[in-house]
């Protein structure tokens, strides 16, 4: 298994464009989840997935959106990119089961938006 | 709504001595609680996780964690540190409510280093 491939591991934008960042998971797990990494804050979720078709926002959903059209993939589109979304994005998965397991993280990847 | 406090920033210890990084949580339900570590430039990779059962909990690299229920903490402690173990450690509450289920909070993380 690949686990949880994100791509690209690296992008430069200019204020105001377009990109997608796609995530995409080998291990059939129903949840998946997206989080941005600034330094002092830790994680903070934008938006997650419970199944094909189901999205929800996170904590810091706005600039962003998502969809989950199938159980693999979560991409997760900047609509008109800022420097405020200069980061390190994240992308997890985890199954529906009981008990409870972990998240399985991508590798990442870090935007920087001139 | 649910969240994660790590109070420390940073946590100094010399090689051989135990450690310990703090971790407070709250949530509406039952919590999951998970560990996490980060090394630089990377993803993060599980260590351990606490669901039900016995409050003291092993996890990889010879980390525990102790669950108290009363004072709503989840404390990382390895009884003798390494050099290799510094690095980046987050905390992570996820609530045990099916509704809630796909949503973790994480902490903001915790900086350890361990000298020699």
């Amino acid at each position: 298994n690949a686990g949880v491939t994100q791509t690209p591991k690296f992008q430069v934008l200019k204020t105001g464009q377009s990109m997608t960042l796609q995530c995409a998971q080998d291990m059939n797990h129903e949840y998946m989840s997206w989080y941005r990494q600034d330094p002092g804050m830790g994680l903070r979720l934008i938006h997650y997935s419970v199944g094909a078709g189901i999205t929800d926002q996170g904590e810091v959903p706005n600039g962003y959106n998502v969809s989950r059209s199938t159980t693999e993939d979560f991409p997760l589109r900047l609509l008109s990119a800022a420097p405020s979304q200069t980061s390190v994005y994240f992308c997890a998965s985890h199954p529906r089961a009981r008990p409870p397991d972990t998240q399985y993280f991508g590798p990442g990847t870090r935007l920087t938006v001139l | 709504a649910q969240s994660v406090a790590q109070p420390e920033d940073q946590v100094n210890v010399a090689e051989g001595n135990p450690l310990t990084v703090k971790c407070t949580y709250s949530v509406s339900g039952n919590p999951y609680l998970f560990w996490y570590v980060q090394y630089p430039n990377r993803g993060l990779q599980f260590l351990l996780k606490y669901i039900t059962g016995d409050n003291l909990v092993k996890g990889s690299y010879g980390f525990e964690a102790e669950f108290n229920k009363s004072q709503t903490s989840f404390h990382l402690k390895k009884p003798s540190a390494l050099v290799s173990d510094s690095a980046l450690y987050f905390c992570a509450v996820r609530d045990s409510m099916e509704g809630n289920a796909g949503k973790s909070t994480f902490g903001d993380g915790t900086t350890l280093t361990v000298k020699p």
